[in-house]
């Protein structure tokens, strides 16, 4: 159980298009969705915090206007990198959290989109 | 500020034992986990500890010492499966994961 799914897990893309990037939690209601950036060698950045129905909470130095998450539902989460630049390429990552589910708290992970935007 | 802080990368032979270590300094504690992350995957969760003391599950066991700020994650037995990033992540008062950078541990035949 509590697995999370993400498409596409790879897509390469001109600059200045958008891509669309979506994390479905195929067997358990996802309160909380979260979105990270990782970049070679580093460890996961969070970018920002979405909750079911509520506008998302960004980390600062992430800009809402180019990175648009909607939470539509318990179970889908999208992130939007629009006018993609080759900065932008990066491993994007989805995590759900689900109440009553694992560890407190615990967080599932989709398996990664590679964005390489040239 | 909050810190967490690992070595970046430990060199370890197969069939040995390796102890990565992780020390913290975060606003608040909510527990720690821990996370094995292969090269290009997503982050896979190994083990939780919000209370003293160790919890083993199989090859691996996660130590925690709240007054110290510190915990272990022990592999035994390693295989060259194990190569991998490992993650080690603390839950604040905010309930926020703060993320180490991780370490990387490399096995060798």
């Amino acid at each position: 159980g509590a697995v999370v799914s993400q498409h596409p897990s790879r897509v390469i893309c001109k600059s200045g298009t958008s891509v669309k990037i979506e994390c479905r939690s195929l067997d358990f209601q996802a309160t909380t969705m979260f979105w990270y950036r990782q970049f070679p060698k580093q460890s996961l950045m969070l970018m920002a915090t979405s909750n079911e129905g509520s506008k998302a909470t960004y980390e600062q130095g992430v800009e809402k206007d180019k990175f648009l998450i909607n939470h539509a539902s318990l179970t889908l989460s999208t992130l939007t990198v629009t006018s993609a630049h080759p900065e932008d390429s990066s491993f994007y990552i989805c995590s759900a959290r689900g109440s009553g589910r694992g560890a407190p708290y615990e967080q599932y992970f989709g398996p990664g989109t590679r964005l390489t935007v040239t | 500020g909050q810190n967490i802080d690992q070595p970046t990368e430990m060199t370890a032979t197969e069939g040995a034992i390796v102890q990565i270590n992780c020390t913290y300094q975060t606003s608040g504690f909510n527990g720690l986990f821990w996370y094995q992350q292969h090269a290009g995957e997503a982050p896979t969760f190994l083990s939780y500890n919000v209370l003293d003391g160790l919890e083993e599950k199989g090859r691996f066991s996660s130590f925690l010492s709240r007054s110290k700020g510190y915990s272990y994650l022990l592999l035994k037995e390693l295989q060259m499966k194990d190569s991998a990033s490992y993650l080690c992540a603390v839950m604040d008062s905010n309930y926020q994961l703060i993320w180490g950078a991780g370490t990387k541990l490399i096995i060798k035949p």
